[in-house]
């Protein structure tokens, strides 16, 4: 079956440098790519998403790149602060074109002050 | 806009007894989702709705039953709760621009479901 997931489950980074958590997935079908953020206690916070007509899409300190080739998704944080301390969950569009999501496991992302 | 939210936050139920999780969206998302999480896993599809009226089941429907009434309401019902439905429930709701199926889902804050 389907099935989205994570490189590493827990990443560990010095406050200020940069982040990469990287992301597999398996439908080459896929259209639609979501990273998500969780706190503790808290629910999916959107981050960032990207359609499979782009390699590249940035936001404010994040940018997500696809690579469609190696159906590959990467989640890079610049210059990571202590407020980035939680989960990250990324997630691809299921098949059969009926707006669902298929999750990954999540990274846990450690900002060492 | 209060966007969505869930009811109630905690709940701790016996084995055998229903309850039904609350989910209301105020964005006029005609689509809407039910996941359960449980611990240091990802989110599961229980069960989505394209639009009021229609219904469809997710990854791990069994145990659980939904109704798409109105647009903003997605309850979720557990019959006959069992420890193995002890997880924590996040509803969600998106609306797909023109063309599109697949788009940003916004999340509730969840219900922390235990069932012993």
């Amino acid at each position: 079956g389907e099935n989205v997931g994570l490189h590493l489950p827990t990443l560990s980074v010095q406050e200020g440098d940069n982040s990469i958590i990287n992301c597999a997935y398996s439908n080459s079908a896929s259209d639609y790519f979501i990273w998500y953020k969780q706190e503790s206690g808290k629910g999916p916070q959107f981050i960032i998403d990207i359609r499979s007509n782009m390699d590249k899409r940035q936001g404010q300190r994040v940018t997500v790149l696809l690579n469609k080739t190696v159906k590959h998704l990467s989640l890079q944080i610049a210059a990571t602060q202590p407020g980035d301390s939680a989960v990250y969950f990324c997630a691809a569009e299921g098949s059969g074109n009926t707006g669902k999501l298929i999750f990954g496991q999540g990274t846990t992302l450690q900002v060492k002050p | 806009n209060a966007g969505v939210t869930q009811t109630p936050k905690f709940r701790i139920l016996k084995i055998g007894q229903s309850m039904t999780l609350q989910c209301t969206q105020d964005m006029n998302h005609n689509y809407m989702y039910w996941y359960r999480q449980d611990p240091g896993m990802g989110l599961k599809l229980i069960y989505y709705s394209v639009g009021a009226g229609i219904t469809d089941k997710g990854e791990v429907p069994n145990g659980y039953n939904v109704s798409r009434s109105t647009t903003e309401d997605f309850p979720l019902r557990l019959e006959l709760a069992a420890p193995s439905q002890t997880s924590v429930y996040f509803c969600a709701s998106s609306y797909p621009a023109l063309g599109l199926v697949t788009d940003t889902q916004y999340f509730g804050p969840g219900t922390r479901l235990t069932v012993l």
